[in-house]
């Protein structure tokens, strides 16, 4: 099945870009997703991308994907203590399902 | 258009009795996914249902864990004897019929947080 892996921890300064990678394993996975969870909440979705394409920006969010290193990111540009929190990587094929990371830690110090 | 609701937000279990979470889907949404998150993990898919109908348990626990969404009121997961182990999160998230994950994402409620003692 999908196994999909994040590290675990990052600190960055506010202002400065946040860079959270992410691997999946099952190259069917067509489409690819990042949730945001704020500490005791549910989870947000913040951006999506389908596999046919490399880049997506969405306002300070640019998620890369590299589908031949099955690797994908999501960039923070300025970021902002609000944007601590925990940001998981999800990805789905053609199921229903959902196989996320274990999250990564975004600590944002002032 | 209130979103997908959980309830309770926390609950408290001694070893051994039962716990039961709600999950009322968005208005219009016949499905409910169940997920459950253990401590410092991502989220794991237990289970997907449609009114009456459960489409895919492959990830619930084989012994203990049940779910069920009936006709009229919210999707129930129900833990037996609950163990330390089933301490986490639980959350749900809910679809029109036609929905897929691999549409845009699912919405998912604010999570019940179950906790053995």
């Amino acid at each position: 099945g999908e196994d999909v892996e994040q590290s675990l921890f990052l600190s960055v300064r506010e202002g400065d870009s946040s860079v959270i990678n992410c691997t999946y394993t099952d190259s069917s996975s067509t489409y690819l997703y990042w949730y945001k969870q704020e500490p005791g909440a549910g989870l947000q979705l913040l951006t999506y991308i389908f596999s046919n394409m490399d880049m997506k920006q969405d306002q300070r969010l640019t998620v890369l994907l590299n589908k031949k290193d099955k690797h994908l990111s999501l960039r923070i540009a300025d970021t902002q203590t609000g944007d601590s929190a925990i940001y998981f990587c999800a990805a789905a094929g053609s199921a229903r399902q959902l196989t996320f990371g274990s999250g990564t830690q975004l600590t944002v110090l002032p | 258009n209130a979103g997908v609701m959980q309830n309770p937000r926390h609950l408290v279990r001694r070893r051994g009795q039962e716990a039961r979470l709600r999950c009322s889907p968005m208005k219009g949404h016949s499905h409910v996914y169940w997920y459950r998150q253990l401590p410092e993990e991502g989220l794991k898919f237990m289970v997907y249902l449609q009114k009456e109908n459960i489409i895919d348990e492959s990830g619930m626990p084989k012994e203990r864990f049940s779910a069920e969404f009936p006709k009229e009121g919210p999707s129930i997961l129900r833990i037996q004897q609950v163990v330390r182990g089933d301490s986490a999160a639980y959350f749900c998230a809910s679809s029109p019929p036609l929905y897929r994950a691999s549409d845009y994402g699912y919405t998912f409620g604010s999570g019940t947080r179950l906790t053995v003692v």
